[in-house]
């Protein structure tokens, strides 16, 4: 079963929108990642933020992590049409820290 | 860096032939993962290696399943006999000291389709 639950599913936006997607997880952890998959590609680490962070900014990215409701957000302002990709959440599996349990994705389309 | 380097990039094949698809980890990583996409179950963890051993096959599905690791340069997933069923995006992805508190390094992945 997967840890982590991204919402919404799929995401339509117009260029220069931000786009915000959500991230629910069920265990402790001490790290959370994003990554994005463009169609056809393997996927690419963005961020990762750590259990003692709450928030975290790479570029145009926002991470946001609130343990006490195991859950995290992503934000991407002023979105491009390079945007589009599928979006994915990872966190550590249980106690082992050597692997990650990778989310259902969030599909991001942003019309130019 | 070149990154991690998958091969074949697509692959069809007969159901019951042998399939084998390989990977080239990133030179200094020594934690090396493979992975299976598909639309149903999302992205399945297969097994990983940890300095060219194997650490966890539990995500192996069958016994049709191997992977090898005879260096820190080279992996190799096996499929024998393949099925239908096994039709799915398989991804190898790298990285450094451990694989879930470092990013990893994925590849393009192996697009299979078994007839």
């Amino acid at each position: 079963s997967q840890q982590g639950e991204e919402d919404p599913q799929a995401l339509s936006i117009q260029e220069g929108e931000n786009a915000t997607m959500n991230c629910s997880y069920k265990t402790s952890i001490n790290n959370l990642q994003w990554y994005r998959q463009n169609s056809g590609r393997g996927l690419v680490h963005l961020i990762l933020i750590r259990s003692n962070e709450r928030e975290k900014h790479s570029g145009r990215l926002r991470v946001t992590l609130d343990t006490s409701k195991k859950s995290s957000s992503l934000l991407i302002t002023a979105s491009r049409a390079a945007d589009t990709a599928s979006y994915f959440c990872a966190t550590p599996f249980g106690g082992n820290t050597d692997k990650l349990i990778f989310g259902t994705g969030t599909r991001l389309q942003v019309f130019p | 860096d070149a990154g991690v380097i998958q091969s074949p990039r697509h692959e069809v094949t007969e159901m019951g032939q042998e399939v084998t698809l390989r990977c080239k980890p990133i030179s200094g990583h020594d934690y090396l993962f493979w992975y299976r996409q598909t639309m149903m179950r999302g992205l399945e963890l297969l097994i990983y290696f940890n300095n060219n051993v194997p650490i966890d096959d539990s995500g192996m599905p069958e016994d049709r399943f191997s992977a090898k690791m005879p260096n820190a340069s080279f992996s190799t997933l096996k499929i024998q006999p393949s099925e239908p069923r096994d039709s799915a995006v398989y991804f190898c992805a790298s990285s450094f000291r451990t694989g879930g508190s470092q990013p990893q390094h994925f590849g393009d992945g192996t697009r299979l389709s078994i007839l």
